[in-house]
Order: structure tokens, then sequence, then C-alpha cells
């Protein structure tokens, strides 16, 4: 029930094209819901995160979707760039923090210029 | 500065060796964080520090011992370790341990011989 299930493991998309990357999750107790974005040799930063009290958050070219009844959620990139290759992680948590952040396996993403 | 620095950013050691590992963080966050990190794979936990003061260990082997000295600074001390242990090692922090954003380091990537 702690797990956070993540599709695809690997994704091509041509530059310009939309990404996107879904996540599920069981334990209805989460309530915190950040993307991390991890370049090879470098820590995960965050690009994004949302609460379940909104359907979709938009932050420039990324976009996360929010469904609470069907306990999904994922990540839209638009106009997909050769810079957005890298490899993204969903994850959550529970009581509003990072204490504690679950993270789903990673989607590795690749944007063909 | 949102920067968490860690270092080294390389480490080789035998498994006779005693190493440790550095983080620290000037922006007045009061949860400190160790993950570790496998190849293609999502980061663990580790430990968390909150308000100096070990708040959860995820069960590691007592070869890898943490310490907070202040709240800025962290460290991990390696004794003993095993090959499987290799990793990227990654800090954390937050502003507290019920609070939102991440921070992470870039990690120090632990290769033991």
């Amino acid at each position: 029930q702690q797990q956070v299930k993540q599709s695809p493991q690997s994704l091509i998309v041509q530059k310009g094209g939309i990404s996107i990357i879904n996540c599920a999750y069981e334990n209805t107790a989460f309530d915190y819901f950040p993307w991390y974005q991890q370049f090879p040799g470098k820590g995960p930063a965050l690009l994004i995160a949302i609460r379940p009290d909104v359907s979709e958050k938009k932050e420039g070219r990324f976009t996360i979707s929010f469904n609470k009844s069907a306990k999904q959620f994922s990540l839209h990139i638009m106009d997909s760039q050769p810079g957005d290759s890298a490899t993204y992680f969903c994850a959550a948590s529970m009581q509003g923090g990072s204490e504690k952040l679950v993270f789903g396996k990673g989607t590795k993403l690749t944007v063909n210029p | 500065d949102t920067e968490v620095t860690q270092t080294p950013k390389h480490l080789v050691m035998g498994m006779t060796n005693k190493k440790s590992l550095k983080c620290e963080q000037h922006m007045g966050h009061r949860a400190m964080y160790w993950y570790k990190q496998k190849a293609k794979k999502p980061p663990e936990l580790m430990f968390v520090y909150s308000y100096e003061k070990l708040s959860i260990n995820e069960s590691v082997p007592s070869r890898f011992s943490p310490e907070c000295p202040n709240s800025s600074l962290l460290n991990l001390h390696l004794h003993a370790l095993q090959p499987e242990d290799s990793a990227l090692y990654l800090c954390a922090s937050t502003a507290g341990h019920r609070n939102t954003e991440a921070f992470f380091g870039q990690g120090t990537r632990l290769t033991v011989v």
C-alpha cells in the first residue's frame, strides 16, 4: 500500500512532442505528490508538485494532472526539448511533507532532436 | 542560496577503510536526510534528522553511522562497507520535517572495492 507505481519505464519522444508519464498509488493517506527530475550524475530536483485539493497544476511547459478518485496522477511535458532528457520520478508522502517520500521507479525520457 | 553541498563528489574505499561523507546547507532548514540510490533505481531513504535529532532510521546496517553536528551539517560515517554498498549517496534538506520541497545535493558516488 506504500507503493507508487510509475509507467512507462522509458519513453522516447520527438522534439516538440508531448511527454506523458503516469503514476498510481493505493494509500489514500498520501496528500503531497511531487515530481522530481534527475540528470545523470546529479541529485533529483523538484520539478512540480500538487496536493489532492486541485486537479491540475501548470508551471511553464510542465503540467500535473491529478485524479483523486482513480488515485492516479500524471506529468505532461509540452513541447518537449532535448534538454528535458532525464529520469523523472513521481513521489508521494503523507501529512503534506517530504519526510518520507515514496518514490516511483522512474521514467527515463529521451527527447530526440 | 538554495544549495545542498555534498563532499566528496566521488569516493573509492576499501572494505576495511573508514570514511565520512559530508553535507551542508545554509537555507536554515531544520530537517536533513540521507538517501541511497543504486543505478537506475529511485532514492531510498536511510536516515532523517529533525531539529538535529535522529527521527528516522530505515533499518540501515550499523556500518553506516549518521551524525548531525549542527542544523547546517550532516555527516555519514562509513566503516567496513561491502561492495554492494556502492551507490550514489544523496543528502537532502527541508524547512521542517512536515514541510514540503526537499532540496537534494549532487550526491557522493561511492565505490567500495
